[in-house]
């Protein structure tokens, strides 16, 4: 499978337990895009990785919210002290941007976290 | 008032029948348009990508945006079971170099038998 891998599919965590998802984007793309998608709504934009830069962050992430991408491949985001308001979808999506070229942006399958 | 409406339904029709769903948006920037296609418990697959007003056909598909009016539409054709889920629509500027997505809240569809 050449699509966005995420692992793990399912996490389910006590309330104030740390949490960390892992993302590994298409082979070849740049960009790596963390969104929140909670029930009955659209997803939302966290944060997006320019190889291994982190360029944008939205206001929805917290302090408690921080990813990576050490290497320009694959990402993590990890929540600390995880909420019931942190239950939610975690998608990741990647694209490829070069100069000439700017395609569009390939979604994971997505990490369902459940904070109980 | 969020940047992106869309009518969130649920949405019910019969095989065969003509979908038409819709999204409308208030920022200006917004350059390009997408419909995503989401199965229960999956992620978002993408259907159609346009740039600009007019409309755009893919097979029984067909995408029309109005800046104008700042409108979009997606338009199902022969619709079929198989077409049962959520769509959501979404929108992008060039936010430093980057397609950053505003989706709107998607509109769940069922196709009946």
């Amino acid at each position: 499978d050449t699509g966005v891998s995420q692992d793990p599919r399912h996490k389910i965590t006590k309330r104030g337990q740390n949490v960390t998802f892992r993302c590994d984007p298409i082979s070849e793309h740049n960009r790596l895009y963390w969104y929140r998608q909670t029930l009955g709504q659209g997803p939302e934009f966290l944060t997006y990785f320019q190889n291994e830069a982190q360029l944008e962050k939205s206001r929805l992430l917290s302090d408690r919210f921080s990813a990576e991408r050490p290497k320009g491949s694959f990402s993590t985001l990890e929540i600390q002290r995880t909420e019931q308001g942190d239950s939610a979808m975690y998608l990741c999506a990647s694209s490829l941007a070069r100069r000439w070229l700017n395609t569009e942006a390939f979604f994971g399958q997505g990490t369902r976290l459940t904070v109980v | 008032q969020k940047e992106v409406e869309q009518d969130p339904g649920p949405l019910s029709v019969p095989e065969g029948a003509i979908v038409s769903l819709n999204c409308t948006y208030s920022n200006s920037a917004f350059q390009y348009f997408m419909w995503y296609r989401q199965y229960s418990r999956k992620g978002p697959e993408l259907l159609m990508y346009t740039y600009s007003s007019g409309n755009k056909e893919d097979g029984r598909f067909t995408a029309q945006v109005d800046k104008s009016s700042k409108y979009i539409s997606l338009f199902i054709r022969d619709s079929q079971p198989s077409d049962s889920a959520t769509y959501l629509c979404a929108m992008s500027a060039i936010i430093q170099g980057a397609q950053k997505l505003v989706f709107g809240q998607g509109t769940r569809l069922t196709i009946n038998p």
